[in-house]
């Protein structure tokens, strides 16, 4: 299957700092990507889409200003948790889907811990 | 709204059951249905994914149905294994939302020696 590549997988931050989570297709080229949070024991939700050279679409109730989505490339997104809090300390995991393909692959994901 | 429920939440059996993990799913409009498995503090893995106009999906010990009339899909795990202890989660896409995936909260499960 495709690959999709997340990086950090973990990172500690100050309150009040930003911090940049990366998702690379490896191996194709992904026009659109998705970003997922997960809460303790909780399922996944869905926070935005990230299109490639577009604005990113978020749902409703996610803060755009606060997690802010950069696609600028076919192969690279970005998820940049702005003025961290610890309420934004959570597991964020991003998806691609190869263009045509119906199957998501999944990055490894990345656990946010703000202190 | 499409709501996604997963049951049980937890299973607990010895090894070399059977496992029988259930999906259900409210809007039938969806477009595929996937199974991913999650070990603590990880990403996820797809198990098997089953479109919509499939009934049913394979893979070595693992199967999976569709019936989407009825909103509802079932991962069975032939002959459970230790190493199969961990969540399974069960996501749909939508036919309006293609690559936008909604999950179920999960099946935690320990196969124990």
């Amino acid at each position: 299957g495709a690959v999709v590549s997340q990086h950090p997988s973990r990172v500690i931050c100050k309150s009040g700092t930003s911090v940049k989570i990366e998702c690379r297709s490896l191996d194709f080229q992904a026009t659109t990507m998705f970003w997922y949070r997960q809460f303790p024991k909780k399922s996944l939700m869905l926070m935005a889409t990230s299109n490639e050279g577009s604005k990113a679409t978020y749902e409703q109730g996610v803060e755009k200003d606060k997690f802010l989505i950069n696609h600028a490339s076919l192969t690279l997104s970005t998820l940049t948790v702005t003025s961290a809090h610890p309420e934004d300390s959570s597991f964020y995991i991003c998806s691609a889907r190869i263009p045509l393909g119906t199957e998501a692959f999944f990055g490894q994901g990345t656990r946010l811990t703000v202190v | 709204k499409q709501e996604v429920t997963q049951i049980p939440a937890a299973l607990s059996v010895p090894e070399g059951e059977n496992l029988v993990l259930n999906c259900s799913f409210t809007d039938s409009a969806i477009y595929n249905l996937q199974w991913f498995r999650q070990d603590p503090g990880k990403g996820l893995t797809s198990l098997l994914l089953i479109q919509s106009s499939q009934r049913e999906q394979t893979s070595g010990r693992l199967n999976a149905s569709l019936d989407k009339s009825s909103g509802r899909s079932t991962l069975y795990i032939a002959a459970s294994q230790p190493g199969d202890s961990a969540t399974y989660l069960c996501a749909v896409c939508k036919t309006d939302s293609w690559g936008k995936l909604q999950f179920g909260a999960g099946t935690q499960v320990v196969v124990t020696p």
